[in-house]
């Protein structure tokens, strides 16, 4: 199947400062990808789904300010969380769609410490 | 809104042993319904899906049926082994086709060790 990279897979940072989270499809082109949280011991939570090359759409009750969502390519999109806490720690998923649609491809995850 | 329900687990079973997975749904209209699974240090990847009521996925030994008039669509297999240890999410999109694949409601998870 189609593969999906999410970097960094761990990633610690101080509280007030932004990460970047990487999510790229490697051999398809991805006209939507969706970001998920996860938190423990629960289910992944849809965030928001980002198109190629407009505003991504977030949804009800998460901040766009905060989760900022670049989709500049047709494999890459780019989640940031800006100025973040400890309540931001959880662990973030984004998935792909194949043009074809035929379903959605999963990245490994990424797991947001702050500290 | 949408929303899916797993039974709680983790499910501990011996290699060879059958398996089932409940998952219930609420949904409007006629959503596709899915199994993806997570191996340890993996992404979720797609198991089996349905797109309509009595349809049946399978994949790897792995069946569930499509049930509309109980909202369910049950996890299945006949004889695990052990390396089916991993965490099933059931999940369902609003549609068949489309975006709509990509967007999806996830049940809980269940967490499944298989002993030798």
């Amino acid at each position: 199947g189609a593969v999906v990279s999410q970097h960094p897979s761990r990633v610690i940072c101080k509280s007030g400062t932004s990460v970047k989270i990487e999510c790229r499809s490697l051999d398809f082109q991805a006209t939507t990808m969706f970001w998920y949280r996860q938190f423990p011991k629960q289910s992944l939570m849809l965030m928001a789904t980002s198109n190629e090359g407009s505003k991504a759409t977030y949804e009800q009750g998460v901040e766009k300010d905060k989760f900022l969502i670049n989709h500049a390519s047709l494999t890459l999109s780019t989640l940031t969380v800006t100025s973040a806490h400890p309540e931001d720690s959880s662990f973030y998923i984004c998935s792909a769609y194949d043009w074809m649609g035929t379903e959605a491809f999963f990245g490994q995850g990424t797991r947001l410490t702050v500290v | 809104g949408n929303s899916v329900t797993q039974m709680e687990g983790p499910v501990t079973l011996s290699e060879e042993a059958f398996l089932t997975i409940n998952c219930t749904y609420t949904a409007t209209g006629y959503p596709s319904l899915f199994w993806y699974v997570q191996y340890p240090g993996e992404g979720l990847q797609l198991l089996l899906k349905a797109t309509k009521a009595d349809d049946k996925g399978s994949n790897k030994g792995f069946e569930a049926t499509y049930r509309k008039e109980t909202t369910s669509f049950h996890l299945e297999k006949g004889s695990v082994q052990v390396s089916d240890s991993a965490v099933y999410f059931c999940a369902l999109s609003d549609s068949a086709g489309g975006t709509s694949y990509g967007k999806l409601t996830f049940g809980q998870g269940t967490i499944l060790t298989v002993h030798p």
